[in-house]
């Protein structure tokens, strides 16, 4: 029973680089949505994407960029790091938007330096 | 937007003990209520979950009791163990579209 699945696990950046982290939803679920958990903080909404599209963003820069695969898969992309963007970043899928139960993967950790 | 108020910050019981943990939002349209649970360097769990048309829901040795006059929840453990140790996210549906609006999380403590 394959959950959420988030790679890589941790990653070291430099200032001003991009970074590109990929999310593989429960099978079966269409919906996948991003979080940034900043250490000590709850998780804060980036995106949320169904069936391909965008159907929500959070209150992040244009730095922060997002697409789905048409096998449900999600790439979260950040360019131009800074060091602010260090943090835990968590995938969520669900069944569909409109279904409630969200379910998280692992995270990826992002240290900028 | 929503907002989401969650207290305490941090929780310490003995082992056996109950903690009760609040949260209060602002949007009176929300409908939507989970809890997670983080341990360390780990994914939130979803632990227990209500919708506005209920007022309880019980799994064991959690429950969870919404008013939607007063717009607060809250995350009720009995006879906690120290596996229990964890910190303890309240969220809400933001009805403007599908996200989750998360608390600042409670620290919780459970001591043998």
């Amino acid at each position: 029973d394959a959950g959420v699945t988030q790679s890589p696990t941790h990653l070291i950046k430099t200032r001003g680089q991009h970074v590109t982290l990929r999310c593989s939803p429960i099978s079966g679920h269409k919906s996948v949505s991003w979080y940034q958990q900043v250490l000590g903080q709850g998780p804060q909404f980036i995106f949320q994407y169904y069936e391909k599209e965008e159907r929500g963003r959070g209150n992040f820069p244009d730095r922060f960029s997002a697409r789905q695969f048409p096998n449900y898969s999600s790439e979260l992309n950040v360019n131009a790091l800074l060091l602010g963007d260090s943090a835990l970043y968590l995938c969520a899928s669900s069944l569909r938007p409109v279904n409630y139960e969200q379910y998280f993967g692992p995270g990826t950790r992002l240290t900028v330096t | 937007g929503e907002n989401v108020e969650q207290h305490p910050s941090t929780l310490s019981v003995q082992e056996g003990d109950s903690a009760v943990i609040k949260c209060t939002y602002s949007d009176s349209a929300s409908n939507y209520f989970p809890w997670y649970k983080q341990e360390l360097g780990k994914r939130p769990q979803l632990i227990i979950d209500i919708r506005s048309n209920v007022g309880e829901k019980k799994d064991q040795r959690i429950a969870v009791t919404l008013n939607k006059t007063a717009k607060h929840f809250s995350l009720h453990i009995t006879e906690t163990q120290p596996e229990d140790s964890a910190v303890y996210f309240c969220a809400a549906r933001d009805t403007g579209f599908q996200k989750l609006v998360f608390g600042t999380g409670t620290r919780l403590l459970v001591s043998p």
